[in-house]
């Protein structure tokens, strides 16, 4: 089954407690990107790429590192998260060729942090 | 600067009905539009594109007006399954960017 998964789903933390978000996807697509969800500001673009060892910061990039070593692959990175970085995340995959028409997001991460 | 504006609703309406949703970007260079579909906590799904000449998918037809800068999605004879938040979306160099969404209300 075509999918995109993140893991963990759901996670607590507290400030300064460096984390990774999981972000993989079985299609082979080139493009991936990362979506934090607040209420009333909608989804922006954190950072995505558009292939292995490349990525490109999005509208809100800042407080995240993200790395493209595998295809499949786009883990996100709070290196030291504070209570603004509490959200909801979702990854998502598309080809390279059609990025937009076909984009997939995963389930979705929910992170908060006190 | 609000690059892509929706009505957030809720707009509530009774099954059968029909809903219409406005959509309004500021970058006249977007290159391709989109619905998304948006279901409580879930993910975003892709509804339907839209394209120039207007394009209908079932009950769903979206429209759009470059001159304008303006899109929009209707949607005959509401399903209580419709009851989401709806997400206008414009593609400007491979980059996406989300309207808030307008959550729609589909009573029995």
């Amino acid at each position: 089954e075509a999918q995109v998964t993140q893991n963990p789903r759901y996670l607590i933390t507290v400030t300064g407690k460096k984390l990774t978000v999981t972000c993989s996807q079985n299609m082979n697509h080139e493009y991936m990107s990362w979506y934090r969800q607040d209420p009333g500001l909608g989804l922006r673009q954190i950072y995505y790429s558009m292939n292995v060892e490349v990525t490109d910061k999005g509208d809100v990039p800042e407080g995240y590192k993200v790395s493209r070593k595998e295809k499949r692959n786009f883990p996100l990175i709070l290196e030291s998260p504070s209570p603004n970085q509490t959200s909801l995340y979702f990854c998502a995959s598309s080809p390279l060729d059609s990025p937009a028409d076909t984009q997939y997001f995963g389930p979705g991460t929910r992170l908060t942090v006190l | 600067r609000k690059e892509v504006e929706q009505d957030p609703g809720p707009f509530n309406v009774p099954e059968g009905a029909t809903v219409a949703f406005n959509c309004t970007y500021s970058n006249s260079a977007s290159q391709s539009f989109f619905w998304y579909r948006q279901d409580c906590r879930k993910e975003p799904k892709l509804l339907m594109s839209v394209y120039s000449s207007g394009n209908e998918d079932g009950r769903f037809t979206a429209q759009l007006n470059r001159a304008s800068q303006y899109i929009s999605l209707l949607i005959r004879d509401s399903k209580l399954s419709d009851s989401a938040t709806y997400l206008c979306v414009v593609n400007v160099y491979s980059t996406l960017t989300f309207g808030k969404g307008t959550m729609l209300l589909v009573s029995p």
